[in-house]
């Protein structure tokens, strides 16, 4: 299983809002920086947000993220049909000098 | 802009070695670290291995420790990755993926479409 927690799936009307939350440790999310990544069926994954909240050029606003403790949160506003995808959190941890991923969050709208 | 093509995957046996390349363009490929990233059919993504920028550093994850080796050639902007003792939960499509690090952490800013290997027999 992964180092990062997420949840397997979630769902939600198109115009909804939904959150993906991530759940580490002291020696990941706790010691660093969580970025977000998603990916599109077939394709590679695409930074979504990095340092925790903040948006690369191009990412519209209605992603946002934010940290807390041990804990990271993504959400996503305004759901739309193009935003089905699988979402990943990361960090580094320092415990095992490695990059951790979450085993990912399947977003499906409804 | 930016472009990393992952080459060298295809089908090997249980046991067998494969070497992953990674051409980068489109940035000044020995300012950044360059990091292999997994994903098995079907499943997550898995963190493999990264080197730095100028080769000094490079850590692994403990399922490829002592297996797989990465290196990169600076002069020809291409990162490596020698994977040794495949097994067949090696069996992944491999990415590259260029990082940008700020305030001390890093995060994978770009990446290759991703090569396939299959370990079977």
């Amino acid at each position: 299983q992964s180092v990062l927690t997420q949840p397997p799936s979630v769902s939600a009307a198109p115009g909804q809002k939904v959150t993906i939350s991530c759940s580490g440790s002291s020696s990941n999310i706790g010691n660093d920086y969580v970025s977000w990544y998603q990916q599109l069926p077939g394709t590679a994954p695409k930074l979504l947000i990095y340092d925790n909240n903040i948006r690369p050029s191009g990412i519209p606003d209605r992603f946002s993220g934010s940290k807390s403790g041990t804990s990271a949160t993504l959400g996503i506003t305004g759901l739309q049909t193009g935003d089905e995808a699988d979402y990943y959190c990361e960090a580094w941890d320092t415990s095992l000098s490695a990059g951790v991923f979450g085993g990912g969050t399947k977003l499906t709208v409804l | 802009q930016v472009q990393l093509v992952e080459s060298g995957g295809g089908v090997v046996q249980p046991g067998r070695s494969l070497r992953l390349s990674c051409a980068a363009s489109g940035f000044t490929f020995s300012t950044y670290g360059i990091h292999w990233v997994r994903q098995a059919p079907g499943k997550g993504l898995e963190w493999v291995a990264v080197m730095s920028n100028d080769g000094n550093k490079e850590y692994y994850a403990d399922s490829v420790k002592g297996r797989f080796t990465i290196s990169r050639d600076n002069s020809k902007n291409t990162l490596y990755l020698q994977m040794n003792s495949l097994r067949a939960d090696d069996t992944a499509v491999y990415f590259c993926a260029k990082d940008r690090c700020s305030g001390g952490t890093c995060f994978y800013d770009s990446w290759g479409q991703g090569t396939l290997v299959t370990v079977s027999s």
